[in-house]
Parts: C-alpha cells; structure tokens; sequence
C-alpha cells in the first residue's frame, strides 16, 4: 500500500538558517504530494502541493519538487524565521488507489532560534 | 470565505458521559474527514464520508465511537460512554473532490476526568 516516511525530529535551527526535511513515499501509482503545516494550537494547514513528476510547488518561501526517480519530496526553504516554527507533515493522495483519503506521515516538529 | 467550522472547540467531561463534536465543513465540498491527534499515536483519521455516506470506517477505536453526516453542511462524532484515553485534540476536514488536499478546522480539544 501507499506510504509516507519523513524524518523525525525535532530539527533545530538557527534564524536565517537552511532548511530541507526529507520526505519519502511508496505509491503503486502516481500520487498528488502535499505538505501540511501545524502552527501551535491550530489544525493542519496545506503549505504546498505538486500533482506530477517534476512539478515544483512553493509556497512562503518554501520549495518541494517531486522527485518520481527517487520517490522524494523534500521541503526546502533557503533562510527561515522564527515564525516558522510548527509541525511540517508530508502526505500523498493517489486515487488510482481508489481511495479518498490522504495518507500523512508521522509529522517533523521544527524550532528555529532567534 | 468561511473555513471548516468545529465546535465546541473545548470539552471537559467526566468519564462515561456522552460527547458530540461537531462539524461544519467548507461549502460546496463533498468529502468529510474525522481525525484524532494525540502525542503518543499522532494524527489518525477515524472514518471519512463522500456526498454524506461513510465510505471508511476502520478507524474508528471501537463501538463507543460513531459518526453521522445527515446533510451536506454537517457532521457530528459522538463518543459514548467517554473513557479517559479518548482525550485528544479531534479534527474535521473537508476537500473538494475525492483525493484532492484537505481543508482542516481548528479542532476540538477534548478532556476526560
């Protein structure tokens, strides 16, 4: 079945730092890929998206291109802010699997630094 | 435009009481989807329903736990009888077409004693 792996954390970084969280799928098919972010005490909302091999979805300043040869989809963003501090998931919907859902990965909770 | 709308978006109860959680989700959108988010098991979805219908239900925990979508603009999750390991923050969501990204509320933190 389809799956989601991305890395645990907590990632700990430095304002201005640059940040990349690993995020790797299993899919019989060709899924949608999605980050989600959780800022602290509210629901998850969707970062960015990409519905096809190369595609590069940005958002905010972060950037994920959808990397079909390695099954990647890694989040980037070149200087972040405290402000940027939450819970990032990676997720992937395939409805050629002929399901609705959207499957989540476990969640990277990241704490930047002033 | 208004989002998923959750309420109540706090609950504290005692252990055997019934709890309802209710749902609003974004207009013109045809599937429903319930989570449970804790710290020791992260985010589960419990069941999700397409133009009202439940279409999965296997995650929903166990009897206690059931679901309705009466019409379009509404759902509820009731626990009944509420047991101190249902404490969780529980999400609705919504999204346009089958597998497309989901809208989430601002759930509804919920506290057994």
């Amino acid at each position: 079945g389809n799956s989601v792996t991305q890395m645990e954390g907590p990632v700990t970084l430095s304002e201005e730092a640059f940040l990349t969280i690993n995020c790797t799928y299993t899919a019989t098919g060709y899924p949608s890929l999605f980050w989600y972010v959780q800022y602290p005490g509210e629901g998850l909302q969707l970062l960015l998206k990409a519905t096809k091999a190369d595609d590069k979805g940005s958002n905010k300043g972060f950037e994920a291109t959808y990397r079909k040869e390695t099954t990647s989809f890694h989040l980037e963003k070149g200087s972040v802010q405290v402000s940027d501090s939450a819970v990032y998931f990676c997720a992937l919907s395939d409805l050629r699997e002929g399901d609705d859902k959207i499957i989540f990965g476990k969640g990277t909770r990241l704490h930047i630094l002033p | 435009d208004a989002g998923v709308i959750q309420s109540p978006r706090h609950e504290v109860t005692e252990m055997g009481q019934e709890v309802t959680l209710r749902c609003k989700p974004i207009s013109g959108h045809n599937s429903l989807f319930w989570y449970r988010q804790t710290m020791m098991r992260g985010l589960e979805l419990l069941i999700y329903f397409n133009n009202n219908v439940p279409i999965d239900d296997s995650g929903m925990p166990e009897d206690r736990f059931s679901a309705k979508m009466p019409n379009a603009s509404f759902s509820t999750l009731k626990i009944q009888p509420s047991e101190p390991r249902d404490s969780a923050v529980y999400f609705c969501a919504s999204s346009r077409d089958r597998a497309k990204e989901q809208y989430f509320g601002p759930g509804t933190r919920l506290t057994v004693t």
